[in-house]
């Protein structure tokens, strides 16, 4: 049984421009829940997606959207990328609900400059 | 709107020592609780899940208690080790499903 990965594990962007986050959910697991943790802060929920639908938002502009393909893995992506941006990127999967827990990847941390 | 405070936010103990993390939540209508571990720079590790039902879910050194009423749980480390220095972070769902609100974490040092 795979953990949930991510990639890439680091990440350098410029102030405006786009990026993509990828995601592999853990085998069995059919939910995908992204959330971006800031130096010294606990993580914070992005958004969930379920049946390739967007079930869930945090507080974050649209500028932030994700995808979830058939084979349950996600992505982030983020538009007009600006400094407050850079942080770590988890992704967590689970099946169907929180029951059993959530499942977190390693994260991918992006720096914008 | 679920607001999770974890305290301390930092803890330096010697080698050996028992210690417990605070977690408290305002809305205790929660689904079930998660600690997890983070060491620096790192993803988080699922360390203890205790469903709303539970008081407590225990793992070898480490026990994790459920005060639903009280909107409180405790993360107790027996014999602490230089090894169980990170960030534990607790956190809640409302309903099953739904976004995982966390807290701040408690950074702990444990010293040879």
């Amino acid at each position: 049984e795979t953990g949930v990965t991510q990639s890439p594990t680091h990440l350098i962007k410029t102030r405006g421009q786009q990026v993509t986050l990828r995601c592999s959910s853990q085998s069995g697991h059919n939910t995908v829940s992204w959330y971006q943790q800031a130096l010294g802060q606990g993580p914070q929920f992005i958004f969930q997606y379920y049946r390739e639908e967007e079930n869930g938002r945090g507080n974050f502009p649209p500028r932030f959207s994700g995808l979830q393909f058939p084979n349950y893995s996600s992505e982030l992506n983020v538009n007009a990328l600006e400094l407050d941006d850079s942080a770590l990127y988890l992704c967590a999967s689970s099946f169907t609900g929180s029951y059993y827990g959530y499942t977190f990847g390693s994260g991918t941390r992006l720096t914008v400059v | 709107k679920q607001e999770v405070t974890q305290i301390p936010a930092a803890l330096s103990v010697p080698e050996g020592e028992n210690l417990v993390l605070n977690c408290s939540f305002t809305d205790s209508a929660i689904y079930n609780l998660q600690w997890f571990r983070q060491d620096p720079g790192k993803g988080l590790t699922s360390l203890l899940l205790i469903q709303s039902s539970q008081r407590e879910q225990t793992s070898g050194r480490l026990n994790a208690s459920l005060d639903k009423s009280s909107g409180r749980s405790t993360l107790y480390i027996a014999a602490s080790q230089p090894g169980d220095s990170a960030t534990y972070l607790c956190a809640v769902p409302l309903e099953a499903g739904n976004m995982l609100t966390f807290g701040g974490g408690t950074r702990l040092m444990v010293k040879p």
